[in-house]
């Protein structure tokens, strides 16, 4: 148990639809990302939230779009995806942002399919 | 640009040592990690480095030279449940996280 839940787990839907992927982290953390991580390729980092404000957005298309209600809990909301968005995608929370060793903890995923 | 070069897969022999390397080039540093990815798992943290030289963590072991702007991770006694992808990642002048690939380490008995 890494303390970070991710909800779905496997989302499959059409370019049309809207969904939305939950993350919620259960250590005490101030700091939440959204991370997309595709075969064979670097993870890419999406959103960065400190404090329930989003500090920030590494040129992520609009049809992604989070939330972050509280310090504990962190949305993707998705709408009209592309098949390229196909993918995993990976939550992960830090004690805060800055240096020292503050390493991330993940959850476990959602792994989405664009049909 | 940015950048975290590692190979992309490697294979050793149970029981044996692999060093798996990592080189980067990035706008400032802030400290390297190293982390371990199951297939169809997430991503567990291993080890921090931020000045030069060698922590050991039981059979892990990761190295840092800043100077080179290079790391080592060293796998010691290798075990079948080793069998996965290595990432290393380096924290830039921004305190983002640039990731590599990852290296996809196969375990033989």
């Amino acid at each position: 148990e890494t303390g970070v839940t991710q909800t779905p787990r496997h989302l499959v839907m059409g370019m049309t639809n809207k969904k939305s992927l939950k993350c919620e982290q259960h250590l005490g953390h101030n700091a939440m990302y959204w991370y997309k991580q595709s075969a064979k390729k670097p993870l890419e980092l999406m959103f960065v939230y400190s404090l329930e404000e989003r500090v920030e957005n590494n040129s992520v298309p609009s049809r992604f779009s989070p939330e972050c209600p509280n310090s504990s809990h962190l949305f993707l909301h998705l709408h009209t995806l592309q098949p390229e968005d196909s993918a995993l995608y990976l939550c992960a929370s830090s004690q805060d942002l800055g240096g020292g060793s503050y390493e991330q903890y993940f959850g476990p995923g959602t792994r989405l399919t664009v049909t | 640009g940015q950048n975290i070069d590692q190979p992309t897969e490697m294979t050793a022999t149970e029981g044996a040592i692999v060093q798996i390397n990592c080189t980067y080039q990035t706008s400032g540093f802030n400290g390297l990690f190293w982390y371990q990815q199951h297939a169809g798992e997430a991503p567990t943290f291993l080890s921090y480095n931020v000045l030069d030289g060698l922590e050991e963590k039981g059979r892990f072991s990761s190295f840092l030279s800043r100077s080179k702007g290079y790391s080592y991770l060293l796998l010691k006694e290798l075990q079948m449940k080793d069998s996965a992808s290595y990432l290393c990642a380096v924290r830039d002048s921004n305190y983002q996280l640039i990731w590599g690939a990852g290296t996809k380490l196969i375990i033989k008995p």
